[in-house]
């Protein structure tokens, strides 16, 4: 599976867009993004995935760009529940693939 | 209702001691998983059960052994604990091995001291 690349940390006042930025600059053609969260003390949970176009649904949006070697992660109105830690990666979804977390970005939503 | 539950939630044991973790998920899923998360956070496959058959198997020791009844239960048991296993395991499931997302249960603790 390709690398990915996210800050470590980052900010987000309550009430704003939340953009999360991961660059995988190395996937390949059948290889998808997957965007997970993990708030504290909790197992990780799902949010969105995509190929090549960007995809909504009711939690965020993700934006890939046209060469796929960078996406971002879009939560259209932040609120203090969302502070978690995001994780962006990139699984090929052939026989036996399986999701490799890397460091994540903690997001802090603040008042 | 719990789509992934994990028991126990916590486990604190002494060095040598045999334990297990048990799984089970009510989505009617045919694959299931066993992730270790360290202290430092990073989290890691560990096993991957499809349709009860062993798909993944992440350099473990052959000290965790994890054994799959049917599709809807992943037991985790681990003999001669270690302090070194100390962490938070989680399970999951999805449908198939394809996009398909994972649904991860709330952990379980396990302490070694």
């Amino acid at each position: 599976d390709a690398k990915t690349t996210q800050p470590p940390s980052m900010d987000c006042a309550e009430g704003r867009a939340a953009n999360l930025p991961c660059n995988h600059s190395t996937i390949s053609g059948n290889e998808y993004v997957y965007w997970y969260r993990q708030i504290h003390s909790q197992g990780p949970q799902y949010i969105i995935h995509g190929l090549k176009n960007n995809e909504t649904n009711e939690m965020a949006s993700l934006i890939i760009t046209e060469d796929r070697k960078s996406s971002t992660l879009i939560l259209p109105h932040a609120t203090l529940r969302d502070t978690a830690v995001y994780y962006c990666i990139v699984r090929y979804t052939g026989t036996a693939s399986k999701l490799t977390f890397g460091t994540g970005t903690r997001l802090q939503v603040t008042l | 209702d719990t789509a992934v539950s994990q028991t126990p939630k916590y486990l604190v044991t002494q060095m040598g001691n045999d334990k297990s973790i048990k799984c089970e998920q009510n989505l009617g899923h045919d694959t299931m998983y066993w992730y270790k998360q360290d202290s430092k956070k990073f989290l890691k496959i560990m096993f991957s059960y499809n349709n009860k058959e062993l798909i993944i198997n992440e350099t473990v020791p052959n000290r965790f052994s994890p054994k799959s009844p049917d599709k809807a239960h992943l037991n985790l048991h681990i003999n001669s604990l270690e302090l070194g296993d100390s962490a938070v395991y989680f399970c999951a499931s999805s449908q198939g091995e394809g996009n398909s997302p994972l649904h991860f249960g709330n952990g379980t603790r396990l302490t070694v001291t």
